[in-house]
């Protein structure tokens, strides 16, 4: 099956600096997904972008998509102590629920 | 509006036992999920409905069953607890099908000894 492959699995960087995670994934989707989960918490929906869009933003929030590399990135601007969470791509190829995957995550750490 | 709401939060059991993870959502969504977190992995689906009165096995249905009570309510049952089902156990529910974002309840943590 498909799997989102997130890099790096550990990100530590200063407050207000750039913080880049990238996604990997193996065969076509339909739509790839971003979503986030604080210490204890459940996810939290970032941000979609369809197969046929190459680029998205919300806030400080900036995801890429490259199909033909078969690979996303997430890119927070000006990070923030609360922007320390993991991050989770999730991708589908189909409306299916088996054809669903969150891949393992990135573990960011925004030191103040 | 509270979105998903999974109950219990923490619960411990004995290898054998049973227990139903209830879970309910009060966004009128037609989909809802069940996944699990282990250590270090990403969330894997266990089942799935996608609309009232249907429920599907996802990528680790073995040792649980489902039911989805009404287009609120969707349970999860483990008829004989294993050490190996000891998790983190989320329900999410989206309007239609995966492929829309998915909104989560902050988990149950099962432990199982």
């Amino acid at each position: 099956s498909q799997q989102g492959e997130e890099d790096p699995q550990a990100l530590s960087i200063q407050e207000g600096e750039n913080a880049t995670m990238n996604c990997s994934y193996k065969t076509s989707i339909n739509n790839l997904q971003w979503y986030r989960q604080n210490s204890g918490r459940g996810l939290v929906h970032l941000i979609l972008i369809r197969s046929n869009e190459r680029e998205k933003h919300s806030g400080r929030l900036r995801v890429t998509l490259d199909t033909s590399k078969k690979s996303s990135s997430l890119l927070i601007t000006a990070s923030r102590a609360a922007d320390t969470a993991s991050y989770f791509c999730a991708t589908g190829s189909d409306n299916y629920g088996q054809n669903f995957v969150f891949g393992p995550g990135t573990r960011l750490s925004v030191l103040p | 509006n509270a979105g998903v709401t999974q109950t219990p939060k923490f619960q411990v059991l004995k290898t054998g036992q049973s227990m139903t993870l209830q879970c309910a959502q009060d966004m009128n969504h037609n989909s809802m999920y069940w996944y699990r977190q282990d250590p270090g992995m990403g969330l894997r689906l266990i089942y799935y409905s996608a609309s009232e009165g249907t429920t599907d096995k996802g990528e680790v249905p073995n040792g649980y069953n489902v039911s989805r009570l009404n287009k609120r309510e969707f349970s999860l049952r483990l008829e004989s607890a294993a050490p190996s089902q000891t998790s983190v156990y989320f329900c999410a529910s989206s309007e239609w099908g995966p492929n829309q974002p998915q909104h989560f309840g902050d988990g149950t943590r099962l432990s199982i000894l």
